[in-house]
């Protein structure tokens, strides 16, 4: 069955500090990893991994994934209180659907 | 601007009612899908459609029930017969395999 995992499921750190999220998976046909970043509605597209290395990047947020080692993790520099919202790794299964982890759920403090 | 509308953002459930949350996009997505989302969990799937008069069941889709009689719309349907209805919905579409899902804003739903 395909699987999901995130890791922490909960994080709490002060403004300015750097974050790391983790995601590991199992899937029979690998295709791609996505990261959301959900506030208190719509979960938002971050970025999409298809190659194993390659570090996709938006500002403070970068992303990197892993296929040797079946996993991906994000990571937010000088984080600030706008960040604080739940992570969602998730990968594509078979043509249409989605799986999804549990969620990180980061909170930054002032 | 192109997007997903899910309407209402507040529903309440009376004990044996059938409520009915709405999603519609004007985004021209084949795909669309219903999540539900409970606190600690990640998104789970309830149903899918690729395709208008075709839908296909999700991981837990027992209690609720869908219709995709047009492309643009996608309404879910929780029946009675779901007896832990209280969670975040969120409504999603596809323009087309191995590109992010959009999502609208979601429905809260809530017991009386």
């Amino acid at each position: 069955e395909d699987k999901v995992v995130q890791s922490p499921l909960s994080l709490v750190v002060h403004e300015g500090d750097t974050v790391t999220l983790n995601c590991s998976y199992e899937v029979t046909n690998f295709r791609s990893l996505l990261w959301y970043k959900q506030e208190k509605k719509a979960p938002t597209f971050l970025f999409m991994l298809t190659s194993s290395g390659i570090e996709k990047k938006s500002g403070r947020l970068s992303s990197i994934l892993d296929k040797k080692e079946l996993s991906s993790i994000l990571n937010i520099t000088a984080t600030q209180t706008g960040d604080s919202a739940i992570y969602l790794c998730v990968l594509p299964q078979g043509a249409q659907k989605l799986v999804f982890g549990q969620g990180t759920r980061l909170t930054i403090n002032p | 601007d192109g997007g997903i509308t899910q309407s209402p953002k507040y529903l309440f459930r009376k004990e044996g009612q059938n409520v009915t949350l709405s999603c519609e996009q004007n985004l021209n997505h084949d795909a669309m899908y219903w999540y539900r989302q409970d606190p600690g969990q990640g998104l789970r799937l309830i149903y899918y459609s690729q395709i208008v008069n075709d839908f296909q069941k999700g991981d837990i889709a027992e209690g609720y029930s869908v219709s995709r009689e047009k492309k643009e719309s996608f309404p879910l349907t929780v029946t009675s017969a779901q007896k832990n209805p209280t969670a975040f919905y969120l409504c999603a579409s596809l323009l087309r395999p191995g590109q992010p899902q959009h999502f609208g804003d979601g429905t809260r739903l809530s017991i009386l």
